[in-house]
Formats: structure tokens, C-alpha cells, sequence
């Protein structure tokens, strides 16, 4: 049992280069979070997912798409990466929202030069 | 507009005192409050929670106490280890979130042998 799994762990981009971040979960969960962690900003909501097939926008959205094909797997999409985008992203899961604890995979630290 | 307030950015305790953290929160439609611990190069990981029908919630050494009319939360450490020492995030939600958690800023704790 895994967990949540993020990949890659660490990645350089231009500015103006493109990437995607994949996040897994083998809890079975159905919501799933994309959060990003900036120096004296706590974590701050990028996307979330209520289910397979669905995302919404969460506080940050600007610059990012996501895509939730499979149940286990969320993908963080940057189309054209800039310098502001620089930052920890954590990926997470929960059985619900609310009250529901959410577990976070290790991080991805993403440069943008 | 900071939802969720963490004023002190770090604490410094003495192995085997009380470390004692604290959290305050604007909105009333809040209902569900958590605590995560962090350390440096990995993914929050769950701590301790409480519903917004309750006061007080222990857990070991952990005990989170909530006071909605003065809309303010705190984690007590009894007693503090070296091991304790990280990133606390508090976080909420409720129906002024969408469900989703609202974190704040975070304090280090340091626990000094």
C-alpha cells in the first residue's frame, strides 16, 4: 500500500516549457487535490477532483489544467510555465471532504528559470 | 483575506514541556478543523482533528482545543519531544469552503534537547 505517489520528484522547466505532474492513489479515494507550497503561504488549492471524470478549480487555478481519466490517477498539467509557478507541489486524497482527512503524497519541487 | 490565521510563524520549547499552537479562523460556516505536521523534504501527514460540536479532542500527547466564540483552536504537546519538531498547518472546513481545507500559514516548532 503506497499511498499517494507523485512523479516526478524534482524538475527544471523554462520559461515557456510545458510539463505534467502525475499524482497516484491506491486508497480507493474519490476526491483528489492538487496543492502548491510557497515560502510563508501555507498550501494553497490549485484543482480538485470530486470523482473520475470531474475537476473544479480551487483558489489558484491560473496557469494550470488537470485531468482525472482513472479514479486513482490526477495529472497537474503546466501548458507554459512561468517563473511565478516556482514551488512545492503536493498532490492529495480523501474518502470525502469536509471532515474527511486528506493524505498527501511526498511533494514535486518545480523550478522555473 | 485570511481565512485561517496562524500567527506565530515559529515556537521554540524545551524537551518535555508543553508546546502549545495556535490557530484562529474567520468564518463561522466552518465546522471541521485539523491539524497536519510537516517535515522538510515530505507531504503533510494528518495529526489530530475536531468537530466544531466539540471542545476538546485528544490523541496521545496531542490534544486540540476549539473555542467557537472566540473562533480559536490550539494543539497542545505534552510532553514535547525533539521528534516534534516541524511545520504545524491548521486547517478548516465547512460550507464557507466548498468542503475543501483552508490552511494557514504554518509554525515551526523547534524542541530543544
Amino acid at each position: 500500500n503506497a499511498g499517494v505517489t507523485q512523479t516526478p520528484k524534482f524538475r527544471v522547466l523554462k520559461t515557456g516549457q510545458s510539463m505534467t505532474l502525475l499524482c497516484a492513489q491506491d486508497m480507493n479515494h474519490e476526491y483528489m487535490y492538487w496543492y502548491r507550497q510557497d515560502p510563508g503561504m501555507g498550501l494553497r488549492l490549485i484543482h480538485y477532483s470530486v470523482g473520475e471524470g470531474t475537476t473544479a478549480k480551487g483558489e489558484v487555478p491560473d496557469g494550470y489544467n488537470v485531468s482525472r481519466l482513472k479514479k486513482q490517477n490526477f495529472l497537474l498539467g503546466l501548458e507554459s510555465a512561468a517563473p511565478s509557478q516556482t514551488s512545492v507541489y503536493f498532490c492529495a486524497s480523501s474518502y470525502s471532504r469536509g471532515g474527511y482527512e486528506q493524505y498527501f503524497g511526498p511533494g514535486t519541487r518545480l523550478t522555473v528559470t | 483575506d485570511q481565512q485561517v490565521k496562524q500567527n506565530s510563524p515559529s515556537l521554540s520549547v524545551q524537551e518535555g514541556r508543553i508546546s502549545i499552537l495556535n490557530c484562529d479562523y474567520t468564518n463561522s460556516m466552518f465546522d471541521y478543523f485539523l491539524w497536519y505536521k510537516k517535515y522538510p523534504a515530505e507531504g503533510p501527514t494528518f495529526l489530530i482533528s475536531i468537530s466544531s460540536i466539540k471542545d476538546k479532542n485528544e490523541d496521545g500527547r496531542f490534544t486540540v482545543f476549539l473555542n467557537k466564540s472566540a473562533k480559536h483552536l490550539s494543539l497542545h504537546i505534552v510532553p514535547s519531544q525533539p521528534g516534534d519538531s516541524a511545520v504545524y498547518f491548521c486547517a478548516a472546513s465547512g460550507w464557507g469552503s466548498q468542503g475543501n481545507l483552508i490552511f494557514g500559514k504554518g509554525t515551526k516548532l523547534s524542541v530543544k534537547p
